[in-house]
């Protein structure tokens, strides 16, 4: 099925480890983005991508790094992963202007302990 | 101050009923969409409004653009609607923001 795949799905990770979260949409959509999910708050924008080539900080960047390896591809790096980093993770994937649908990976689940 | 409130936090609803969630916004916006989380954490968009009203099944959605607010309508609401609906606004410069949700349980 067309759409926007996260993987991985559940992760533990202790204190100074690191990790990428991969995401990758098949809709051949510019821009991509990566949200963190914490409980009582809206979804709130990590980093974004507008097309191919660029990365852009949203609203809670530090402790974060991204990679649009290419059309499909917006990988979410975590260099050094600190207990406030425990949240879900969504990347999503939609196109400019007029506006389209926004799809939506499936979520990570990430654990820092 | 958050980009997008909605209202309520948490919603009860017995089998059949008539369910509303508002959704208000103070920014210019070229979208507003609703979407549904599932316990288990996927989301699912289930609309996209830039005017007027939208209806799927069960669900309608209406957008009043001059007072900058929305509904989400689930008429003869069932339990396999119990979920968390999310309202997103997408910006003129293609930002998305978004409420906190709306927790609904219906019960049978």
């Amino acid at each position: 099925n067309a759409g926007v795949t996260q993987t991985p799905k559940f992760q533990v990770l202790k204190t100074g480890q690191s990790m990428t979260l991969q995401c990758a949409q098949d809709m051949n959509h510019n821009s991509m983005y990566w949200y963190r999910q914490d409980p009582g708050m809206g979804l709130r924008l990590i980093y974004y991508s507008a097309s191919e080539g660029t990365t852009d900080k949203g609203e809670v960047p530090n402790g974060y790094n991204v990679s649009r390896l290419n059309k499909r591809e917006f990988s979410l790096r975590l260099e050094s992963a600190a207990p406030s980093q425990t949240s879900v993770y969504f990347c999503a994937s939609s196109d400019a202007g007029p506006p389209k649908e926004a799809f939506f990976g499936q979520g990570t689940r990430l654990t820092v302990v | 101050k958050n980009e997008v409130e909605q209202s309520p936090q948490n919603l009860t609803a017995q089998e059949g009923e008539f369910i509303t969630i508002n959704c208000s916004y103070s920014v210019g916006i070229s979208a507003l969409h609703w979407l549904q989380q599932h316990p288990g954490g996927g989301i699912v968009s289930l609309f996209m409004l830039s005017s007027g009203k939208k209806k799927h099944g069960r669900l309608i959605a209406t957008i009043n653009i001059q007072e900058k607010h929305s509904s989400l309508h689930i008429t003869a609401s069932h339990p396999r609607d119990s979920a968390v609906y999310i309202c997103a606004v997408r910006s003129r410069v293609n930002q998305f923001y978004f409420g906190t949700g709306t927790s609904l349980t219906v019960i049978p």
